[in-house]
């Protein structure tokens, strides 16, 4: 199985600010990642696709960038609403650890 | 929009079975070209466990290969999961998910538009 690490495992941030996680994958995966957020006791939700597709409904301020082993998810601007856990994962496969964003 | 439903006991005892139901509404099951289970320990991560193609074709965990099986009933539109033997360390939230596909520039790929909200098992007896 490919396996897929994130970092950082946490981060604190302020609003406004600009955020970049990165997943790095333990072989080439080509463009085959996708980007969730998941928020305290709720079911993940899918932010991006194909490294790079942004998911209808989600806000541009979220990008994704990265293609064979080296991806990252930034967000322009954080907002209130952006504190949450992020994780990446190798198409329908392994996710990463996953990656908490909280307040500064 | 197609909503999912995870159902099932929220407590099982060590060495039994764990059964759980993923209901689909809102559109057919056929809608998606695979389906899958992914389960979070209390505090922990995602962890994929298995899915199951729109055909019947199915993929689990290694370490899970043993005790899992997921199945489609299509004329009920829902999925199941049974993981047997099951310990302390199956505890955990189980979502079921629909995946999508795309074609990338070498073969398809696939991620999970659609989540249930979770069901929690323990384990314990």
């Amino acid at each position: 199985d490919v396996q897929m690490t994130q970092s950082p495992p946490s981060l604190s941030a302020s609003l406004g600010d600009r955020v970049t996680i990165t997943c790095r994958a333990s072989q080439t995966i080509s463009n085959y990642l996708n980007w969730y957020q998941q928020k305290p006791g709720k079911a993940p939700k899918l932010l991006i696709y194909a490294a790079s597709s942004l998911q209808g409904g989600v806000p541009s301020r979220f990008s994704g960038t990265g293609s064979g082993t080296e991806f990252t998810l930034t967000i322009s601007s954080l907002q209130p609403e952006d504190f949450a856990t992020y994780y990446c994962q190798h198409s329908k496969w392994e996710f990463g650890q996953g990656t908490k964003v909280e307040i500064k | 929009q197609v909503q999912l439903q995870e159902s099932g006991p929220g407590l099982v005892k060590p060495s039994g079975t764990l059964s759980l139901t993923c209901a689909v509404s809102g559109g057919s099951i056929s809608s998606g070209k695979w389906w899958t289970w992914v389960r979070q320990p209390p505090g922990k991560g995602l962890e994929r466990i298995g899915e199951i193609s729109y055909s019947g074709y199915s993929n689990y965990k290694p370490s899970l290969k043993s005790r899992i099986t997921i199945s489609l009933d299509k004329s009920r539109n829902q999925l199941s999961l049974k993981l047997s033997s099951v310990t302390a360390a199956d505890t955990a939230v189980y979502y079921c998910a629909r995946v999508l596909d795309y074609y990338g520039s070498e073969s398809f790929g696939y991620y999970l538009d659609t989540w249930g909200q979770g069901t929690l098992v323990t384990v314990s007896s």
